[in-house]
């Protein structure tokens, strides 16, 4: 597509699910990355994937998240057994390859409760 | 000491005016990125500099390297100016988060008619 594609826009799930967010990057762009806005805060990295090499992933906040990116395509992350700290808005990024300019998609808004 | 400093926090100003933005930072990097948030919106990425001046439209940003610092400008600036700007850095190096951006906390400019 155009640009990059996340989905859901919102989910509100109950403390302790796991949820999936997904990530559908620029086609043809090798960079995807991760990245998550919590209220009032400002923004921080996840995880980054640039081709078929392994996913740099020391911004995942703890064992409970993790992210694939499958084909060398789209990408999901994974949030088990969510806190209410878990909230925030998670953006996913791609790039033509590192250190090139970057696409945001529009978030995905995540509601614990 | 956050890495990369943004001044001013917030900053309002009347139609017309002309907008200077600051960042400064602390670490090696390989590529500065401004970005643009508006309220409730996604993120879009204004420039990426790893030296020199770019300009686009009324937007001008420039880097001094030796200095590690940026600044944003805005000429003749409108109310739907009004938005945060976040600068944020590509560490060098790679891995260990280097990878992905370090951000500042953004500023927010509200632009009054």
């Amino acid at each position: 597509g155009a640009g990059v594609s996340q989905s859901p826009s919102n989910k509100v799930t109950e403390k302790g699910k796991d949820v999936e967010l997904r990530c559908d990057p620029i086609s043809g762009h090798t960079a995807l990355y991760w990245y998550r806005q919590s209220l009032g805060q400002g923004l921080e990295f996840l995880i980054y994937f640039q081709g078929n090499s392994a996913p740099d992933k020391s911004g995942l906040p703890s064992d409970r998240f993790s992210a694939e990116r499958t084909g060398g395509s789209v990408s999901t992350l994974t949030i088990q057994r969510t806190q209410q700290e878990d909230s925030a808005v998670y953006l996913c990024a791609s790039s033509l390859r590192e250190n090139y300019g970057y696409t945001f998609g529009s978030g995905t808004r995540l509601t614990v409760v | 000491k956050n890495e990369v400093e943004q001044s001013p926090q917030n900053l309002t100003a009347q139609e017309g005016e002309f907008i200077t933005i600051n960042c400064s930072y602390s670490v090696g990097i390989s590529a500065l990125h401004w970005l643009q948030q508006h309220p409730g919106g996604g993120i879009v990425s204004l420039f990426m500099l790893s030296s020199g001046k770019k300009k686009h439209g009324r937007l001008i940003a420039t880097i001094n390297i030796q200095e590690k610092h940026s600044s944003l400008h805005i000429t003749a600036s409108h109310p739907r100016d009004s938005a945060v700007y976040i600068c944020a850095v590509r560490r060098s190096g790679s891995g260990g988060g280097a990878d992905g951006l370090t951000f500042g906390k953004g500023t927010h400019l509200i632009i009054q008619p």
